[in-house]
């Protein structure tokens, strides 16, 4: 298993471009969710999912959309990229199931808006 | 919502001795509260978990505790070795959901050879 791989692992953008943060997992979770993590403030909640077709806001939502069409696939789109959007990215994933619900993270994606 | 506080945000202990982390939260509905330790430029990873059903947990060098009532959870590393220098991070969620994970912002720990 390759486990939950990111693309890119890193990317420039300037301000008001937009882009696309790639993410799969090939272990069947159910779950899946994007973090930004910035310096002294931990791991922040952006998006997460439930299952294929059902998405739902975090704790930082602005500025970001997901969509979920397949169980391996959760993409991040920023559509308009900030220089506030500076900052490492990381998707993670989990099974539903009450006994194991460890989230595997993937390796990130550090994101510069100049 | 959930709001995860957690102290300190830097601990350098001596090798050998013991560390200390705490998290309080604020959501009753939260039991599941795991803990994850990232070391510079990798990816967070799960070191040991708990459910509001189960007090405290132990795993090796490393334990959690859970009081409800109080709404805090810790966690203890005994005989600290220099490879326990990391970052690490308590968060809380409802387990229906747990892929809605709130993380505390993080402690740096340093262990001192």
């Amino acid at each position: 298993n390759a486990g939950v791989t990111q693309t890119p692992k890193f990317q420039v953008l300037k301000t008001g471009q937009s882009m696309t943060l790639q993410c799969a997992q090939d272990m069947n979770h159910e779950y899946m969710s994007w973090y930004r993590q910035d310096p002294g403030m931990g791991l922040r909640l952006i998006h997460y999912s439930v299952g294929a077709g059902i998405t739902d806001q975090g704790e930082v939502p602005n500025g970001y959309n997901v969509s979920r069409s397949t169980t391996e696939d959760f993409p991040l789109r920023l559509l308009s990229a900030a220089p506030s959007q500076t900052s490492v990215y990381f998707c993670a994933s989990s099974y539903s199931y009450r006994g194991n619900n460890e989230q595997f993270f993937g390796p990130g994606t550090r994101l510069t808006v100049l | 919502g959930e709001n995860v506080e957690q102290h300190p945000s830097t601990l350098s202990v001596q090798e050998g001795d013991s560390a200390v982390i705490k998290c309080t939260y604020s959501d009753s509905a939260s039991n599941y509260f795991p803990w994850y330790k990232q070391e510079l430029g990798k990816r967070p990873q799960l070191i040991i978990d708990i459910r509001s059903n189960v007090g405290e947990k132990k795993d090796q060098r490393i334990a959690v505790t859970l009081n409800k009532t109080a709404k805090h959870f810790s966690l203890h590393i005994t005989e600290t070795q220099p490879e326990d220098s990391a970052v690490y991070f308590c968060a809380a969620s409802s387990s229906s959901n747990t892929g809605k994970l709130i993380f505390g912002q993080g402690t740096t720990l340093q262990v001192k050879p």
